[in-house]
């Protein structure tokens, strides 16, 4: 079985501070790994994805994410933040073998404080 | 283009009636997917469908849940004998295929509330 675990429900940074949105996770085979971002009242947009090709992924509005297999990791940052970022962030997993079941970690609350 | 749409955007019922929510996938998206986004639960799966096969259910909650697409493109959800449990969010993706790696792209949701 496979799961993810978003290890803060809220984070709150200054504009123009780093980002850091911690995700791990679980599965039994090589998985596909995702982040989607939600503003409010908005759908999900998918902000990066990693599928098993380079381990570190960029992804828009400056964000990306590390694959670290070895801490079954797959943080999300971003180096400056802007107030415009902030949202609900999900990051997301399909194992190998799972169909076409996406699996969401509860969400990261991020506000951004001018 | 245009998104993945749903309709209606909120829906309020009582109690015991049924419902049903409407989705419209990107044209030319052969799989299309049900989730719920509620407080307690977080977001889940309900039921994906590829092309002409036969729809993987295995996240509905209940034999009160069903779903449908028809012609290979439009998909209705439908609850019937709602419960105040089945409120939530429930959101409608699609993507070009069905690969682990195609993104999904999804709609801005229909917020179901039963009274």
């Amino acid at each position: 079985a496979q799961s993810v675990t978003q290890l803060d429900s809220h984070v709150s940074v200054s504009e123009g501070t780093p980002v850091l949105l911690r995700c791990n996770y679980s599965s039994s085979y090589s998985p596909s790994l995702f982040w989607y971002v939600q503003h409010p009242n908005k759908g999900l947009q998918l902000l990066l994805k990693y599928t098993s090709a380079a381990t570190l992924v960029k992804g828009i509005n400056g964000f990306e994410a590390e694959f670290k297999k070895s801490e079954t990791s797959f943080h999300l940052t971003k180096p400056s933040a802007h107030m415009s970022d902030a949202a609900e962030y999900f990051c997301v997993v399909r194992p190998y073998n799972a169909g076409n079941m996406l699996t969401f970690g509860g969400g990261t609350r991020l506000m951004v404080k001018p | 283009g245009a998104g993945v749409s749903q309709s209606p955007s909120n829906k309020v019922t009582e109690k015991g009636k049924d419902v049903e929510l409407r989705c419209d996938p990107i044209s030319g998206h052969t799989a299309l997917y049900w989730y719920r986004q509620s407080l307690g639960q977080g977001l889940e799966f309900l039921i994906y469908f590829q092309g002409n096969s036969a729809p993987d259910k295995s996240g509905l909650p209940s034999d009160r849940f069903s779903a449908e697409r028809t012609g290979g493109s439009v998909s209705t959800l439908t609850i019937q004998r709602t419960q105040q449990e089945d409120s939530a969010v429930y959101l409608c993706a699609s993507s070009l295929e069905s690969g682990r790696v195609s993104e999904q792209f999804f709609g801005p949701g229909t917020r179901l509330t039963v009274l």
